[in-house]
């Protein structure tokens, strides 16, 4: 069966540190993987997705990156970080299928609770 | 945008009550998803409704899809104090050929025991 790590489970880091939140899946092959930020009481806005190794496509520009070294390694970056970073961070990833294929179903990380001072 | 608005923001009912939540949305879709996240977790996939259905069951669960309203209404029956979470919408873009879900800011369930 397939499983999704997400570390860490709670972050706090200073304004101006860097980031770095790592996700793995087991048990498939090339997933469509997804980094999503919530916002206290908000929705969650999709940050990043990736249909491949080293194809990362934003969906909004920001203070972060990402990167997938590993076909099923997902990684979320900053240099400096700000306060506005702070948030819940979800992983997630749904069947493989590239670009060209509309999600029915994503599997969701525990999330990741950063707060920047 | 795209993203999904739930209504209302926040529900809490009596154990045994059922819980009506609505979905509204902007564009065409192939399809729309409900999920549904415990405090400080993750979130999980409740059920899917495709464009060309109208109705949907999942043991309590059961979906409504009006694609001429562009809103889904969920409906959890008989509900108990571990429903108690925040619930989705979900839904892609049918003019996108993007593998993407856009959300909407939930509405916050509480059933009490």
């Amino acid at each position: 069966s397939q499983t999704i790590h997400q570390w860490p489970a709670t972050l706090v880091q200073p304004v101006g540190s860097p980031l770095s939140l790592e996700c793995t899946v087991e048990g498939t092959s090339n997933p469509n993987l997804y980094w999503y930020r919530q916002a206290a009481g908000r929705g969650l806005q999709l940050l990043f997705y990736s249909v491949g190794i080293g194809q990362i496509s934003s969906e909004v520009p920001q203070n972060l990156s990402a990167s997938r070294p590993q076909d099923r390694q997902f990684i979320l970056s900053s240099k400096k970080l700000l306060l506005s970073d702070s948030g819940f961070y979800l992983c997630a990833w749904s069947p493989p299928g590239g670009s060209f294929v509309h999600v029915e179903k994503l599997f969701f990380g525990s999330g990741t609770q950063l707060s920047v001072l | 945008s795209q993203q999904g608005e739930e209504d209302p923001q926040a529900l809490s009912i009596q154990e045994g009550e059922n819980a009506t939540m609505n979905c509204s949305y902007k564009t065409s879709i192939n399809n729309l998803q409900w999920y549904r996240q415990n405090s400080g977790r993750g979130l999980v996939h409740l059920i899917l409704i495709r464009s060309n259905e109208r109705e949907k069951h999942s043991g309590r669960l059961r979906v409504t899809l009006d694609t001429s309203k562009k809103s889904s209404s969920l409906l959890i029956t008989a509900s108990r104090a571990a429903d108690t979470a925040s619930y989705f919408c979900a839904t892609d873009d049918r003019g996108s050929t993007l593998g993407r879900l856009y959300f909407g800011r939930g509405t916050q369930l509480t059933v009490w025991p």
